[in-house]
């Protein structure tokens, strides 16, 4: 079985660029999550989805963060206009109903 | 505001040693804990969990103690193996079947094993 696939692996930009990030989650997991993971430090909650609809999106920064899983499989998350603050690793992560998390290898992203 | 605790953030063991991992939280509604390993390059990826209904788990040469009323657990990991050198999280979260599984992340705790 295939697992949480992520693209593009890595990703440099200068700040005020755009970027997006893709997610295929592990087929037949309805649930996938988004998580920022600043170097050293734990994987933090963006955003999930149950099929195509927001569960919680309340730490996503709406400002500059969009997400979308417009027919509850594959999602993508937009950087609008990056910051140097936004370094980080995105991780995507899938479960089935609440039970497990499965994640990705998630997409490096360096902000200068 | 921290709501899962881990300590120490960094632990060094020889090899068949046991490393002990604390973690705490805040939160008296989270009831499921389970325990991420991460190596360099990779995902988290699930290790072992426990539910507040439990006291301990066990698998293999991980287990996991569980004290409710302090809101605190640990990690062992007995006989270290130089291939278990990687970063612990400890996460929470209130699990309802409704609403996903929002697990909340410690800030990890890096172990290395030396052979």
């Amino acid at each position: 079985e295939a697992g949480v696939t992520q693209s593009p692996r890595y990703a440099v930009l200068q700040e005020g660029q755009a970027v997006s990030f893709w997610c295929d989650p592990i087929s037949g997991h309805d649930t996938l999550y988004w998580y920022q993971q600043p170097r050293d430090q734990g994987p933090q909650l963006l955003v999930y989805f149950r099929d195509e609809a927001v569960i919680d999106n309340s730490q996503l920064p709406s400002d500059r963060f969009s997400a979308v899983r417009p027919k509850g499989t594959n999602s993508t998350l937009k950087i609008q206009s990056a910051k140097q603050g936004d370094t980080a690793t995105y991780l995507c992560a899938s479960s089935f109903n609440a039970e497990t998390l499965y994640f990705g290898s998630g997409t490096r992203l360096t902000v200068l | 505001q921290q709501q899962v605790r881990q300590s120490p953030q960094s632990l060094t063991v020889w090899e068949g040693e046991t490393a002990i991992l604390n973690c705490s939280y805040e939160d008296s509604t989270f009831n499921y804990f389970p325990w991420y390993q991460q190596f360099p390059g990779e995902g988290p990826a699930l290790l072992i969990s426990i539910r507040s209904v439990s006291d301990k788990k066990e698998d293999g040469r991980f287990t996991i103690f569980f004290n409710k009323r302090e809101k605190k657990l640990s990690l062992h990991i007995t006989d270290s193996q130089p291939g278990d050198s990687a970063t612990y999280f400890c996460a929470a979260s209130e699990e309802t079947n409704s609403a996903g599984n929002k697990l909340t992340f410690g800030i990890g705790t890096r172990v290395l094993v030396r052979p």
